[in-house]
């Protein structure tokens, strides 16, 4: 049973757009939301993360909005820069326990 | 470097071979994680230790997988028998959880790449 589910899967944006990539949880227990993002041959690195008694968390470009009663969380790339292409997931924890990681979003932004 | 060090980055080894890797977390983090991650997905959880308690282990770690983390320091991931569907990258994380708090931030070393021939 996959319990965070990520979209899409790839994603193609000119510099200067804003990829928005989505997740959807159903474990009501989770109660922190990072995402990574991760280059070929890196490990993943966290880009921003959300705890669920704030709807939106802004750190630099990156946005995260957070819809409680839907389940759903997404990632915003503002102004985005070829730089940015990488591989983006979204994951979920519950209290003192493992993070759940999405499929992952490979994200292309063309010059 | 002062981050998350695994090794060796890569192994290759032909199928029924016991392989061993290392990670070296960040000096002060009390917590250990490793996780398998293979081509398209995203990292699954395997294992985890606090000190040198191993607290949580996956279904996915079959018998054939063992961890540890002797003094609480590094820690050890080993395959035994290798299988062709071991073919991953294995990557190794590590927080700092303070007393009566949740977990902090995970950071990942850049992994180990599993082929089994």
């Amino acid at each position: 049973q996959q319990q965070v589910k990520q979209s899409p899967q790839s994603l193609i944006v000119q510099k200067g757009g804003i990829p928005i990539i989505n997740c959807a949880y159903e474990n009501t227990a989770f109660d922190y939301f990072p995402w990574y993002q991760q280059f070929p041959g890196k490990g993943p690195a966290l880009l921003i993360a959300i705890r669920p008694d704030v709807s939106e968390k802004k750190e630099g470009r990156f946005t995260i909005s957070f819809n409680k009663s839907a389940k759903q969380f997404s990632l915003h790339i503002m102004d985005s820069q070829p730089g940015d292409s990488a591989t983006y997931f979204c994951a979920a924890r519950d209290g003192y326990s493992t993070l759940t990681f999405g499929k992952g979003t490979m994200l292309l932004v063309s010059p | 470097d002062t981050g998350v060090s695994q090794d060796p980055r890569h192994k290759i080894t032909k199928r029924g071979q016991n392989v061993t890797f290392r990670c070296d977390p960040i000096s002060e983090h009390n917590r250990l994680y490793w996780y398998r991650q293979t081509l398209g997905q995203g990292p699954e959880f395997l294992t985890y230790f606090q000190n040198e308690a191993q607290l949580e282990k996956s279904r996915l770690l079959s018998d054939r997988f063992s961890a540890e983390r002797p003094k609480g320091s590094f820690s050890t991931l080993e395959i035994q028998r290798t299988e062709q569907g071991d073919s991953a990258m294995y990557l190794c994380a590590s927080s700092l959880r303070l007393a009566g708090g949740p977990d902090n931030i995970q950071y990942f070393g850049a992994g180990t790449r599993l082929s089994v021939l």
